[in-house]
């Protein structure tokens, strides 16, 4: 059974840094382009960032462009979003979302058919 | 890059519902669907237009026509109820793009 699990949520101050993680199971991690999605409270679902199985393709929404850094580890089955300059807007939940395409890059990479629950950034002062 | 969807359809159970996006060169795009439920994580529902993955009823489908794709729910249950969400690869911007999301009540 495919799980993923977030991790790294806090409230911060604007300005601030967080660094969010994500452990996955039961799939051949290695294989898989990896993203990030968030929600704010509310809100629709936002593409935040994406990273192919071998770390060769990536992309950022334009709004985290400059301010975030989207990282994996296979060995240890681990993705990462590094956030730096946090502010207001970047207040939601952030979830871990697994591709369906093996060994592709991240533009076709192909629907994302697993999320794990997510992690809360609260962004305030 | 924006992808237009009624923020609300209303539908009674045993009845169908059509939930629409839209969006510049559709025809260019393969669209996915997502469901999410209050308080969950999105859900997969419709892959690449019309493929309804593993587990998901076969009450649900998609199409994928000029400037609109639907996602079309027969026989609508109570359970259906939730947010769905269209998706696209935009290569404009180089970016994933979601819909504004449509909030189904039965």
């Amino acid at each position: 059974e495919v799980q993923l699990g977030e991790s790294g949520g806090a409230l911060v101050q604007p300005g601030r840094s967080l660094r969010l993680s994500c452990a996955a199971s039961g799939f051949l991690f290695e294989d898989y382009a990896m993203h990030w999605v968030r929600q704010g409270p509310g809100k629709g679902l936002e593409w935040v960032s994406g990273l192919s199985w071998n770390s060769d393709s990536l992309g950022y929404a334009d709004s985290v462009k400059g301010r975030f850094t989207v990282s994996r580890d296979n060995a240890k089955k681990s993705l990462y979003l590094q956030m730096n300059s946090l502010t207001t807007e970047d207040t939601a939940r952030y979830y871990c979302v697994k591709s369906k395409e093996m060994r592709s890059g991240i533009a076709v990479s192909g629907p994302f058919d697993h999320w794990g629950q997510g992690t809360l950034v609260t962004v305030s002062s | 890059y924006v992808l237009t969807q009624s923020p609300s359809v209303s539908v009674a159970p045993g009845q169908t519902a059509s939930i629409t996006c839209g969006g510049r060169h559709f025809e260019r795009n393969t669209v996915h669907w997502y469901q999410q439920t209050p308080g969950q994580a999105p859900v997969l529902v419709i892959s690449y237009d019309s493929d309804r993955p593993s587990g998901i009823p076969e009450r649900f489908s998609g199409s994928n026509s000029g400037n609109t794709a639907t996602l079309t729910i027969s026989r609508v249950e109570a359970g259906d109820e939730a947010d769905y969400f269209c998706q696209v690869w935009d290569s404009g911007s180089d970016a994933y793009v979601f819909g504004t999301g449509t909030k189904l009540s039965v």
